[in-house]
């Protein structure tokens, strides 16, 4: 079974800072990894995936990550925050062995919070 | 067009009552998925379907838990004598999956309150 572990449930950067939310997971093959953000009272939507093509993933709103098998790491990074960007994200990597249709599975998730 | 919509946005429910949480998924999407999202936790899967067929409902806590497609749009989450521990946010997303996985579209979710 797949699992991703965010480290840090809340993280705080002033406005214009550099934003790093860490996410590590653990599969027994090459996975397929997301990144999701939820704002208040919304549904999730996807800022990126990783699929094994490039393991430097752009997103949508700048946002972009990078895939480290060695670290079994796929970090989100932004190099600079925007008070727009204070939300609830998600890393995800599918349930079973990747490819074709699949349910996720979430981490606990890091809320982003953005000093003026 | 229009996203994957689902309803009622809010339900409370005494506890033992049994509860219908409907899904409508973005036209013409073939999978849609249910996960359970408890206060300050992550999405959990609870279960797919492929059209009308439930391919894994590995994730359902119990078998108060039933979902049903029939004719492979809208989809229902039935709970059966809810409890209080049923008390979260249940999402819905769909996904337009040809053989590649594809990105899973979600809708606002149903909160659900147990009393």
């Amino acid at each position: 079974a797949q699992s991703v572990t965010q480290l840090g449930s809340h993280v705080s950067v002033s406005e214009g800072a550099l934003v790093l939310l860490r996410c590590n997971y653990s599969s027994s093959v090459p996975p397929y990894l997301f990144w999701y953000v939820q704002y208040p009272n919304q549904g999730l939507q996807l800022l990126l995936k990783y699929t094994s093509a490039a393991t430097l993933v752009k997103g949508i709103n700048g946002f972009e990550a990078e895939f480290k098998k060695s670290e079994t790491s796929f970090h989100l990074t932004k190099p600079s925050a925007h008070m727009s960007d204070a939300a609830e994200y998600f890393c995800a990597v599918s349930k079973n062995s990747g490819g074709g249709a699949d349910g996720l599975t979430f981490g606990k998730g890091t809320h982003l919070i953005i000093q003026p | 067009g229009a996203g994957v919509s689902q309803s009622p946005r809010y339900k409370v429910a005494k506890r033992g009552q049994d509860v219908a949480l409907r899904c409508d998924p973005i036209s013409g999407h073939v999978s849609l998925f249910w996960y359970q999202q408890a206060l300050g936790q992550g999405p959990e899967f609870l279960t797919y379907f492929q059209n009308e067929a439930q391919l894994d409902k590995s994730g359902l806590p119990s078998d108060r838990f039933f979902a049903e497609r029939p004719e492979g749009s809208v989809s229902t989450l039935k709970i059966q004598r809810t409890q209080q521990e049923d008390s979260a946010v249940y999402l819905c997303a769909s996904s337009n999956y040809r053989g590649a996985y594809n990105e899973q579209f979600f809708g606002p979710g149903t909160r659900l309150t147990v009393l």
